[in-house]
């Protein structure tokens, strides 16, 4: 079983340079997240999708963008990278979006922005 | 918003050791309660949780309470292993526009001696 799916592990990027982060889901679940993890902070939720069709601005979207191409694959875009945005990203997914239902995570992308 | 407020780490104990990891969390309603565990270079996974009040969740060996009167799901460990050394999440459901989301602590670093 593979669950979810992250391309790439690792990048460097130039500042300004852009790049789109692939999360895939084997598990026909409902709801998926873009997470990013930065030292002392804890998990922050960048973008997320309810369902297919739809996705919604988490805590801190500005500098992304997402897609919910289907069922399966949610990507998370960056039009001009910035050295802000190194940390490392986590795509997750839940059967749906009640309260009771935890998520299953990706092992993550880890970017720098230079 | 919700928060979670875990104890700062790291925490370091010999093997056998007791293991307690503070965390309290401030929220409107009732959420539900979850610790996730992350090792090395992987993704956060799953550890326990508990969806209402005085509910005990257990897995592997851990346990936590979740405890509505002192605001707290603390995690314990009677006897912990070289192997459990990791970052341990406590986090909690915040209800969004559409559908809920987890908020996460800052994260607890355990690492344990042989």
């Amino acid at each position: 079983n593979a669950g979810v799916t992250q391309t790439p592990k690792f990048q460097v990027l130039k500042t300004g340079q852009s790049m789109t982060l692939q999360c895939a889901q084997d598990m026909n679940h409902n709801s998926m997240y873009w997470y990013r993890q930065d030292p002392g902070m804890g998990l922050r939720l960048i973008y997320y999708s309810a369902s297919e069709g739809t996705t919604d601005k988490g805590e801190v979207p500005n500098g992304y963008n997402v897609s919910r191409l289907n069922k399966r694959e949610f990507s998370l875009r960056l039009e001009s990278a910035a050295p802000s945005q190194t940390s490392v990203y986590f795509c997750a997914s839940s059967v749906g979006h009640s309260s009771n239902y935890g998520y299953t995570f990706g092992s993550g992308t880890r970017l720098t922005v230079v | 918003g919700n928060s979670v407020t875990q104890m700062e780490g790291p925490v370091t104990l010999s093997e056998e050791a007791f293991l307690t990891i503070n965390c309290t969390y401030t929220a409107t309603g009732y959420p539900s309660l979850f610790w996730y565990v992350q090792y090395p270079g992987e993704g956060l996974q799953l550890l326990l949780k508990a969806t209402k009040a005085d509910d005990k969740g257990s897995n592997k060996g851990f346990e936590a309470t979740y405890r509505k009167e002192t605001t707290s799901f603390h995690l314990e460990k009677g006897s912990v292993q070289v192997s459990d050394s990791a970052v341990y999440f406590c986090a909690l459901t915040q209800h969004m526009e559409y559908g809920n989301k987890l908020v996460f602590g800052a994260g607890t670093i355990l690492r344990v001696k042989s």
